[in-house]
């Protein structure tokens, strides 16, 4: 099955500046990736994805890039905001039959210093 | 449109007690799934479903059972609970369509003792 490794586990910023966080993935027919912020006590809430067919995607301050041929994909904050602290989470969706299932990454703990 | 909808919040069980996780959603989505998420960790996924009448079992499904006899409902059930079933426990949706993400629910946090 698919296989989601998540780095680094924790991310203290300066706010201002941007944060970076990869994951990377074990399954090259994985289609979707999305990523989720918890922000403590809270669910998970989607805030990007990106379909294998697409490289680059940017929302306002977020983005997510995807390298399908080294299997990894990135979120990028810019201009880091203390609302940013929360906990990410990155995802991967196989597409085999059967495999109708998000693997998530273990999380990275974002932490914006004022 | 409520979304995904879970009960209880909270719950206290002592070891060997029972009981369901209910979770319920009213976007008419075939895909649900229950995860665990303990302390400080990542999220598990214990059973899922594809739809009405269909569901399979995840990483970590021992200790729990479901069913799925309606779109609308997905009850997780935990028959005698230990101290390992304690987490949070989050019920997701999603739409049938490729490329869409979930939807969670807000969680039930159980304790065990």
């Amino acid at each position: 099955g698919e296989n989601v490794e998540q780095h680094p586990s924790t991310l203290s910023v300066q706010e201002g500046d941007s944060a970076v966080i990869k994951c990377t993935y074990s399954d090259s027919a994985s289609n979707y990736f999305p990523w989720y912020k918890q922000e403590l006590g809270k669910r998970p809430q989607l805030i990007i994805d990106i379909r294998s067919n697409v490289g680059e995607k940017k929302d306002q301050r977020i983005a997510v890039t995807l390298n399908k041929t080294a299997k990894h994909f990135s979120l990028h904050i810019t201009e880091t905001q203390p609302d940013d602290s929360a906990v990410y989470f990155c995802a991967a969706k196989g597409t085999n039959f059967g495999n109708e299932k998000l693997t998530f990454g273990t999380g990275t703990r974002l932490t914006i210093i004022p | 449109n409520a979304g995904v909808t879970q009960t209880p919040k909270f719950r206290i069980l002592k070891i060997g007690q029972s009981m369901t996780l209910q979770c319920t959603q009213d976007m008419n989505h075939n895909y649900m799934y229950w995860y665990r998420q303990d302390p400080g960790m990542g999220l598990k996924l214990i059973y899922y479903s594809v739809g009405a009448g269909i569901t399979d079992k995840g990483e970590v499904p021992n200790g729990y059972n479901v069913s799925r006899s309606t779109t609308e409902d997905f009850p997780l059930r935990l028959e005698l609970a230990a101290p390992s079933q304690t987490s949070v426990y989050f019920c997701a949706s999603r739409p049938d369509r490729v490329g869409y993400g979930y939807t969670f629910g807000s969680g039930t946090r159980l304790t065990v003792v």
